[in-house]
């Protein structure tokens, strides 16, 4: 049982440039979360979804957008990564708003 | 805005000496309050959920406490391997998000 996987895991990218997060769950878990975590910011909410085929903004959707066209699966893009991207993206499920289970982390970097 | 503050931002110990780790919050209709945990490297890992002022919930040597603006995070005669960041977090009338602490640092030196 695998629980949250994270793709990849580190990344490097210049000013400009796109990518996608995958983030794959095993539990059949209705909602899922994309939050970033800064130094002495503790952790904030990008985007989450509630089901298949939803989503909705959390505290800092600014500069990514977010599929779930399936259930197991939640995907964070940047269209055009800035220095103030650089991260570690953490990805995670929940049965419902309780208990959320984590994957291990993306670290991105943006020069 | 819920707000969520955690105190001290590090800590560290000796092996077997007790203490506190504190998160004091601001919400409006408190749902859940819930502790994780978090190794170097490693997405955070669920410890305990609180519900109502009053609750404790023990797991080893952790305990956790809450209060209607606070919840504590005690530690008894730690080990090493507690060393890691303890995070705290609330969700609050509708919200189907958590809110979160920064996070404690805790060492405990062998």
């Amino acid at each position: 049982n695998a629980g949250v996987t994270q793709t990849p895991k580190f990344r490097v990218l210049k000013t400009g440039q796109s990518m996608t997060l995958l983030c794959a769950q095993d539990m059949n878990h209705e909602y899922m979360y994309w939050y970033r975590q800064d130094p002495g910011m503790g952790l904030r909410l990008i985007h989450y979804s509630v089901g298949e085929g939803t989503t909705a903004k959390g505290e800092v959707p600014d500069g990514y957008n977010v599929s779930r066209l399936k259930k197991q699966n939640f995907l964070l893009g940047l269209e055009s990564a800035a220095p103030s991207q650089t991260s570690v993206y953490f990805c995670a499920s929940s049965p419902e708003t309780q208990s959320l289970h984590f994957g291990n982390g993306t670290r991105l970097t943006v020069t | 805005e819920d707000q969520v503050t955690q105190s001290p931002e590090a800590l560290r110990l000796q092996e077997g000496e007790s203490s506190s780790l504190n998160c004091s919050y601001t919400v409006s209709g408190l749902r859940g309050l819930f502790w994780y945990r978090q190794d170097p490297g490693k997405g955070p890992e669920f410890l305990f959920t609180l519900y109502s002022a009053g609750e404790e919930k023990e797991k080893e040597r952790l305990k956790a406490t809450l209060t209607k603006k606070e919840s504590f995070l005690h530690i008894t005669a730690p080990k090493p391997e507690d060393s890691a960041t303890y995070l705290c977090a609330v969700s609050s009338g509708s919200a189907r998000q958590l809110t979160f602490g920064s996070g404690t640092q805790l060492t405990v030196l062998p």
